[in-house]
């Protein structure tokens, strides 16, 4: 399996609302990544996990909450966000930087969530 | 920081040839190249992790000058195929697994 795999793909949701996003790998990768894209730019990198635990924090604000609940899941809960929010989320994993140098330390890439808020 | 990445758009006829262009101030780990076309995901073309080091992949390939922190991106006898936005994304030693892209480049490769 070389895929990640995210749902949903696409997401409406209000400014009041409490939503999930979901993302799934088993490639054995232990760093996993949550990036925001909007349209015509780059992705921007908002958090990393590594070996299931947070170790870097963009300072994206907290309406974003991310958790990692094993080594192949990870969720960004949303709550309260705004209109200017609304953005594709991808979700990508990779190998641990500390791996011998034999392995591919590429990342690979969700299809995305397209979230907008209304 | 972010890398800086030139030219910003590229328009090829079918087999002509293209070099894209990313510089770094800081000090690298590695250098990725990713595309993307419009409405995917980014997608891995290759990574650069040592100075002079050249990775190839068909007929794309690249090269890393560690001493400027700059990476180029060689597109040789382009297919319609190749378009879309290419990125590069940069690791500076020392900060852990942490991607930063580059603004990107847009191709468009014509028949």
């Amino acid at each position: 399996d070389t895929e990640v795999t995210q749902t949903p793909k696409h997401l409406v949701m209000g400014m009041t609302n409490k939503k999930s996003l979901k993302c799934e790998q088993h490639m054995g990768h232990r760093a996993m990544y949550w990036y925001k894209q909007k349209a015509k730019k780059p992705p921007e990198l908002m958090f990393v996990y590594s070996y299931e635990k947070l170790s870097i924090n963009e300072s994206v604000p907290s309406r974003f909450s991310p958790e990692c609940p094993n080594s192949s899941l990870l969720n960004l809960h949303l709550h309260a966000l705004q209109p200017e929010d609304s953005a594709l989320y991808l979700c990508a994993s990779s190998q641990e930087r500390n791996r011998p140098r034999k392995f591919n330390y590429g990342y690979t890439f969700g299809s995305g969530t397209r979230l907008t808020v209304v | 920081q972010q890398p800086v990445q030139s030219p910003q758009a590229v328009i090829l006829r079918e087999g002509e040839d293209a070099v894209i262009n990313c510089s770094s101030s800081k000090a690298l780990y590695s250098v990725h190249w990713y595309r993307q076309k419009h409405g995917e995901a980014p997608v891995f073309l290759m990574i650069l992790l040592k100075g002079g080091e050249q990775k190839g992949h068909e007929k794309i390939s690249a090269s890393f000058n560690e001493k400027k922190q700059q990476s180029s991106l060689y597109l040789t006898a382009s297919q319609l195929s190749y378009s879309g936005t290419y990125f590069c994304g940069t690791e500076i030693i020392n900060a852990g697994n942490m991607l930063t892209f580059g603004g990107g480049t847009r191709l468009m490769v014509k028949p």
